[in-house]
């Protein structure tokens, strides 16, 4: 069964300053990465999705996927305080649909 | 983006009766998904669905548990009768195609049974 760890549980980061997160997948056929945030009481917003090693970025966001070290990460380019939510790291597996999630990490970025 | 709406956000119902948690997928989606949050966990898949029918669903997907989506309007997840270890947010998310497309979720219904 896919088991999905997000590190660290909780960060804090000052604006402007870059801020890295971390997601291990137990599964190595998995093809599927996508990150979502949410803000509380709030639905997921689904941020940058990642199929191949190597980077993606959309806008400030950028993931990166090693699969040989069953790693994928995301970095906040310039995060501002509207960007302190959580953030969900989802994986599936080849050819199937259902996404496994990380608990979450509980970004807190400072003025 | 997309949205998705869920209906109620929040209800408080008695142990044993039914609840039916209502979800307005993004209009041209074919793929409609059910997820379940207990506090302070990860989210859990529980159901998928396409062409009026359940492709796959999880442990978690009890008998109690059913879904449907009647002639094109909400789709919806029942519970009857309800325990109180359902007590969870419920995601609802859709997709226009299987597998390897983005699930726009919806804001959640937060669901107590007491």
């Amino acid at each position: 069964q896919q088991k999905v760890q997000q590190s660290p549980e909780s960060l804090t980061v000052s604006e402007g300053a870059m801020a890295s997160l971390n997601c291990t997948f137990s599964d190595g056929t998995s093809n599927n990465f996508r990150w979502y945030r949410q803000h509380s009481a709030k639905g997921l917003e689904v941020l940058v999705s990642i199929f191949s090693d190597g980077e993606k970025e959309e806008g400030r966001f950028t993931a990166h996927l090693n699969r040989a070290n069953l790693h994928v990460s995301l970095h906040i380019r310039e995060p501002q305080p509207s960007d302190s939510a959580v953030y969900l790291c989802a994986v599936s597996l080849q050819g199937a649909d259902r996404l496994t999630f990380g608990k979450g990490t509980q970004l807190i970025i400072q003025p | 983006g997309p949205k998705v709406l869920q209906i109620p956000s929040h209800q408080i119902i008695d142990m044993g009766q039914m609840v039916t948690l209502n979800c307005d997928p993004v209009s041209n989606h074919l793929y409609f998904y059910w997820y379940k949050q207990i506090l302070g966990q990860q989210m859990e898949f529980l159901v998928n669905f396409y062409n009026g029918k359940v492709m796959e669903k999880s442990k978690l997907f009890k008998d109690q548990f059913s879904v449907e989506r009647p002639d094109g309007s909400y789709f919806t997840l029942k519970i009857q009768p309800t325990a109180l270890e359902d007590s969870a947010v419920y995601f609802c998310a859709s997709s226009p195609q299987y597998s390897g497309n983005t699930l726009y979720f919806g804001e959640g219904s937060r669901l107590i049974v007491v």
